[in-house]
């Protein structure tokens, strides 16, 4: 069926490094969401992507949508310990498809 | 507040006893799921209801039922549960599922079965 791709499974970063995760398609996407799980809580929506070469920022958070509607990347600048959590993209065509996620950890 | 309630929280069971976890939204959205998440492979989908009386298989569908009596209710039941359906489980709804709709989740109902 219809997956992405979502690399890396895992990263472990010191405190101030910057990290990115990234989700790859073999299909052009309509849209793709970013959701964060922070440890025992739940998903909780970050931003949606919806245009070709799309990028949004949220604070220390760049998202990009890739040209080709098939790729994108969350990239945090600088990470707190407050980041930690997994990253998860996912998009929407006639149900939700989830990326396996990123779990990252950061080290203060 | 705008919610998904999930319950029961936690959970500790045994095999072959039949149990409901019940998920309700007050956001009045049509589009309801259920997903499990165990380590390494992500959030995976169970099943999931587009409206009142929809419902349908998702990714792995096996030895779970569904119903959907009321838009705002979607109970996840086990007939008859087994260890390997040991796991943290999610709840999520939609406003439908148009390609802009984002899903809001419960606060997860984590399973155990021995």
């Amino acid at each position: 069926g219809q997956q992405v791709m979502q690399i890396p499974q895992y990263q472990h970063v010191q405190e101030g490094e910057d990290f990115t995760t990234y989700c790859n398609s073999s299909t052009t996407l309509s849209n793709i969401q970013w959701y964060k799980q922070r440890p025992g809580g739940h998903p909780v929506f970050l931003i949606q992507l919806v245009k070709s070469g799309e990028v949004k920022k949220q604070k220390r958070l760049t998202f990009q949508f890739g040209e080709a509607k098939k790729n994108s990347s969350l990239h945090i600048t600088a990470t707190q310990t407050t980041d930690v959590g997994t990253y998860f993209c996912t998009y929407n065509f006639n149900k939700f498809y989830f990326g396996s996620g990123t779990k990252l950890n950061v080290k203060p | 507040e705008a919610q998904v309630t999930q319950n029961p929280r936690y959970l500790i069971t045994v095999t072959g006893k039949k149990l409901t976890v019940t998920c309700s939204q007050n956001m009045n959205h049509e589009y309801m799921s259920w997903y499990r998440q165990d380590p390494g492979l992500g959030l995976r989908q169970i099943y999931y209801s587009m409206n009142v009386e929809v419902t349908d298989k998702g990714d792995v569908p096996e030895g779970y039922k569904v119903s959907r009596k009321e838009k705002r209710n979607f109970p996840l039941i086990l007939e008859s549960p087994s260890p390997n359906q040991t796991s943290l489980y999610f709840c999520a709804s939609s406003p439908r599922l148009t390609s802009t709709d984002t899903q809001y989740f419960g606060p997860g109902t984590r399973l155990t079965v021995l």
